[in-house]
Protein backbone atom coordinates (compact mmCIF):
# COMPACT_ATOMS: atom_id res chain seq x y z
CA UNK A 1 0.00 0.00 0.00
CA UNK A 2 1.54 3.13 -0.98
CA UNK A 3 1.85 5.62 1.89
CA UNK A 4 -0.13 8.68 0.50
CA UNK A 5 -2.99 7.49 -2.03
CA UNK A 6 -5.14 9.71 -4.54
CA UNK A 7 -7.28 9.72 -7.07
CA UNK A 8 -5.18 10.24 -10.32
CA UNK A 9 -8.30 11.74 -11.99
CA UNK A 10 -8.38 12.99 -14.13
CA UNK A 11 -11.62 15.67 -12.99
CA UNK A 12 -13.20 17.64 -15.34
CA UNK A 13 -15.64 20.30 -14.31
CA UNK A 14 -17.42 23.08 -15.70
CA UNK A 15 -16.79 26.65 -14.81
CA UNK A 16 -18.45 27.71 -11.53
CA UNK A 17 -18.48 23.67 -10.42
CA UNK A 18 -17.65 22.43 -6.69
CA UNK A 19 -14.83 19.95 -6.65
CA UNK A 20 -13.47 18.12 -4.13
CA UNK A 21 -10.27 15.87 -3.70
CA UNK A 22 -9.78 13.32 -1.48
CA UNK A 23 -6.08 11.93 0.30
CA UNK A 24 -5.40 8.83 2.67
CA UNK A 25 -2.21 8.42 4.24
CA UNK A 26 -0.91 4.89 6.00
CA UNK A 27 1.12 6.36 8.75
CA UNK A 28 -0.44 7.23 11.80
CA UNK A 29 3.11 9.47 13.14
CA UNK A 30 2.07 11.67 10.10
CA UNK A 31 2.58 14.89 11.60
CA UNK A 32 2.13 18.05 9.13
CA UNK A 33 -0.07 17.97 5.84
CA UNK A 34 -0.12 20.25 2.65
CA UNK A 35 -2.10 20.23 -0.70
CA UNK A 36 0.23 21.64 -3.25
CA UNK A 37 -0.71 22.77 -7.02
CA UNK A 38 1.84 21.92 -9.87
CA UNK A 39 1.60 23.06 -13.28
CA UNK A 40 2.14 21.57 -16.72
CA UNK A 41 6.14 21.36 -16.64
CA UNK A 42 6.69 23.30 -13.23
CA UNK A 43 7.61 22.71 -9.86
CA UNK A 44 4.97 22.57 -7.35
CA UNK A 45 3.89 24.99 -4.83
CA UNK A 46 2.23 25.06 -1.79
CA UNK A 47 -1.51 25.69 -2.11
CA UNK A 48 -2.33 25.32 1.57
CA UNK A 49 -1.77 23.67 4.78
CA UNK A 50 -3.97 21.09 6.78
CA UNK A 51 -5.01 21.67 10.14
CA UNK A 52 -7.05 19.33 12.38
CA UNK A 53 -9.49 22.14 12.92
CA UNK A 54 -10.01 22.67 9.14
CA UNK A 55 -8.77 25.80 7.15
CA UNK A 56 -10.23 27.60 4.72
CA UNK A 57 -8.69 30.18 1.81
CA UNK A 58 -11.12 32.02 -0.45
CA UNK A 59 -12.64 29.56 -2.40
CA UNK A 60 -10.11 26.01 -1.10
CA UNK A 61 -10.81 24.78 2.23
CA UNK A 62 -8.83 21.76 3.51
CA UNK A 63 -9.78 19.80 5.77
CA UNK A 64 -8.12 16.84 8.52
CA UNK A 65 -9.85 13.39 9.76
CA UNK A 66 -6.76 12.36 12.11
CA UNK A 67 -8.68 9.26 13.11
CA UNK A 68 -9.44 8.00 9.85
CA UNK A 69 -6.38 9.16 7.89
CA UNK A 70 -8.17 11.39 5.63
CA UNK A 71 -7.29 14.92 4.15
CA UNK A 72 -9.80 16.24 1.77
CA UNK A 73 -9.75 19.60 -0.46
CA UNK A 74 -12.63 21.58 -1.75
CA UNK A 75 -12.54 24.10 -4.79
CA UNK A 76 -15.78 26.11 -4.94
CA UNK A 77 -16.66 28.44 -8.07
CA UNK A 78 -13.85 26.67 -10.26
CA UNK A 79 -11.57 29.16 -12.47
CA UNK A 80 -10.17 28.11 -16.39
CA UNK A 81 -6.83 28.51 -14.11
CA UNK A 82 -7.68 26.33 -11.56
CA UNK A 83 -6.91 23.48 -14.02
CA UNK A 84 -3.74 21.71 -12.40
CA UNK A 85 -2.64 18.66 -10.63
CA UNK A 86 -3.19 18.86 -6.96
CA UNK A 87 -0.71 16.97 -4.74
CA UNK A 88 -1.43 15.76 -1.39
CA UNK A 89 2.13 15.72 0.81
CA UNK A 90 2.50 14.52 4.32
CA UNK A 91 5.45 14.77 6.76
CA UNK A 92 6.66 12.49 8.49
CA UNK A 93 7.28 13.00 12.42
CA UNK A 94 10.18 10.99 12.89
CA UNK A 95 12.21 11.33 9.79
CA UNK A 96 10.92 14.56 8.64
CA UNK A 97 10.31 13.23 4.96
CA UNK A 98 7.91 14.52 2.89
CA UNK A 99 6.12 12.20 1.11
CA UNK A 100 3.96 12.58 -1.86
CA UNK A 101 0.76 11.37 -3.53
CA UNK A 102 0.94 11.08 -7.12
CA UNK A 103 -1.31 14.11 -7.44
CA UNK A 104 -4.95 14.08 -8.97
CA UNK A 105 -4.93 15.96 -12.49
CA UNK A 106 -7.95 18.93 -12.22
CA UNK A 107 -9.28 20.10 -15.64
CA UNK A 108 -11.90 23.17 -15.73
CA UNK A 109 -13.53 24.10 -18.66
CA UNK A 110 -15.75 26.96 -20.30
CA UNK B 1 11.64 29.80 -6.21
CA UNK B 2 13.44 32.06 -4.13
CA UNK B 3 16.65 30.50 -2.17
CA UNK B 4 16.48 26.87 -4.17
CA UNK B 5 18.99 26.99 -7.34
CA UNK B 6 19.03 24.19 -9.28
CA UNK B 7 21.24 22.92 -11.85
CA UNK B 8 21.27 22.01 -14.96
CA UNK B 9 17.39 22.86 -15.81
CA UNK B 10 18.54 20.39 -18.93
CA UNK B 11 20.59 17.58 -19.99
CA UNK B 12 20.70 14.78 -22.51
CA UNK B 13 23.41 11.84 -21.55
CA UNK B 14 24.15 8.71 -23.30
CA UNK B 15 23.72 5.30 -21.70
CA UNK B 16 26.57 5.25 -19.12
CA UNK B 17 27.64 8.33 -19.13
CA UNK B 18 28.06 10.13 -15.52
CA UNK B 19 26.59 13.47 -14.21
CA UNK B 20 26.10 15.27 -11.22
CA UNK B 21 22.65 17.72 -10.26
CA UNK B 22 23.55 20.45 -7.96
CA UNK B 23 21.27 22.06 -5.92
CA UNK B 24 22.15 25.14 -3.54
CA UNK B 25 20.10 27.21 -0.85
CA UNK B 26 20.56 30.05 1.02
CA UNK B 27 17.27 29.72 3.32
CA UNK B 28 19.18 27.96 5.97
CA UNK B 29 17.12 24.82 6.21
CA UNK B 30 18.14 21.82 7.50
CA UNK B 31 16.06 19.05 5.16
CA UNK B 32 17.10 18.83 1.66
CA UNK B 33 15.59 16.12 -0.79
CA UNK B 34 15.55 15.13 -4.21
CA UNK B 35 12.76 13.60 -6.10
CA UNK B 36 12.08 12.40 -9.41
CA UNK B 37 8.40 12.88 -11.31
CA UNK B 38 7.60 10.36 -14.32
CA UNK B 39 4.28 10.58 -15.34
CA UNK B 40 1.33 8.71 -13.44
CA UNK B 41 3.95 7.97 -10.74
CA UNK B 42 3.85 11.35 -8.99
CA UNK B 43 7.18 12.42 -7.00
CA UNK B 44 9.41 9.60 -5.59
CA UNK B 45 11.73 10.44 -3.11
CA UNK B 46 15.29 9.41 -4.32
CA UNK B 47 17.57 10.69 -1.34
CA UNK B 48 17.08 13.14 1.82
CA UNK B 49 19.80 14.59 4.28
CA UNK B 50 18.13 16.03 7.66
CA UNK B 51 21.27 17.96 8.09
CA UNK B 52 24.99 18.92 6.85
CA UNK B 53 26.50 15.64 6.76
CA UNK B 54 23.77 12.63 6.83
CA UNK B 55 21.75 11.32 4.20
CA UNK B 56 19.10 8.34 3.91
CA UNK B 57 17.71 6.73 1.24
CA UNK B 58 14.10 7.18 -0.12
CA UNK B 59 11.79 5.02 -1.87
CA UNK B 60 13.66 5.06 -5.29
CA UNK B 61 17.18 5.32 -4.99
CA UNK B 62 18.89 2.47 -6.76
CA UNK B 63 21.88 3.99 -9.62
CA UNK B 64 22.13 7.56 -7.34
CA UNK B 65 24.83 9.23 -4.97
CA UNK B 66 24.58 11.98 -3.25
CA UNK B 67 26.61 13.97 -1.44
CA UNK B 68 25.77 16.75 1.45
CA UNK B 69 29.30 18.43 2.35
CA UNK B 70 27.75 21.31 3.82
CA UNK B 71 24.16 22.96 4.59
CA UNK B 72 24.20 24.90 1.42
CA UNK B 73 24.49 21.84 -0.98
CA UNK B 74 23.23 18.55 -1.71
CA UNK B 75 24.13 17.15 -4.41
CA UNK B 76 22.98 13.91 -6.61
CA UNK B 77 25.19 11.97 -8.82
CA UNK B 78 24.53 9.23 -11.75
CA UNK B 79 27.24 7.48 -12.04
CA UNK B 80 26.28 5.24 -15.21
CA UNK B 81 22.74 7.05 -16.61
CA UNK B 82 20.35 4.69 -18.01
CA UNK B 83 17.32 5.11 -19.83
CA UNK B 84 15.04 4.28 -17.14
CA UNK B 85 16.52 7.25 -15.84
CA UNK B 86 14.93 9.50 -17.78
CA UNK B 87 12.99 12.13 -16.07
CA UNK B 88 12.37 15.10 -14.07
CA UNK B 89 14.24 15.95 -11.00
CA UNK B 90 13.34 17.91 -8.14
CA UNK B 91 15.22 19.84 -5.46
CA UNK B 92 13.64 20.37 -2.70
CA UNK B 93 14.06 21.74 0.86
CA UNK B 94 11.27 22.19 4.11
CA UNK B 95 10.77 25.57 6.32
CA UNK B 96 8.51 25.08 9.46
CA UNK B 97 5.17 25.29 7.13
CA UNK B 98 6.19 24.86 3.60
CA UNK B 99 8.67 22.68 1.17
CA UNK B 100 10.23 24.98 -1.54
CA UNK B 101 11.67 23.31 -4.77
CA UNK B 102 14.11 23.60 -7.40
CA UNK B 103 12.73 24.55 -11.08
CA UNK B 104 13.28 20.77 -12.10
CA UNK B 105 16.06 19.64 -14.48
CA UNK B 106 14.46 17.74 -17.28
CA UNK B 107 17.13 14.60 -18.03
CA UNK B 108 17.02 12.30 -21.32
CA UNK B 109 18.82 9.18 -21.34
CA UNK B 110 19.32 7.91 -24.54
Amino acid sequence: RKEVEQDPGPFNVPEGATVAFNCTYSNSASQSFFWYRQDCRKEPKLLMSVYSSGNEDGRFTAQLNRASQYISLLIRDSKLSDSATYLCVVNERRTDKLIFGTGTRLQVFP
Amino acid sequence: NAGVTQTPKFQVLKTGQSMTLQCAQDMNHNSMYWYRQDPGMGLRLIYYSASEGTTDKGEVPNGYNVSRLNKREFSLRLESAAPSQTSVYFCALTGNTEAFFGQGTRLTVV
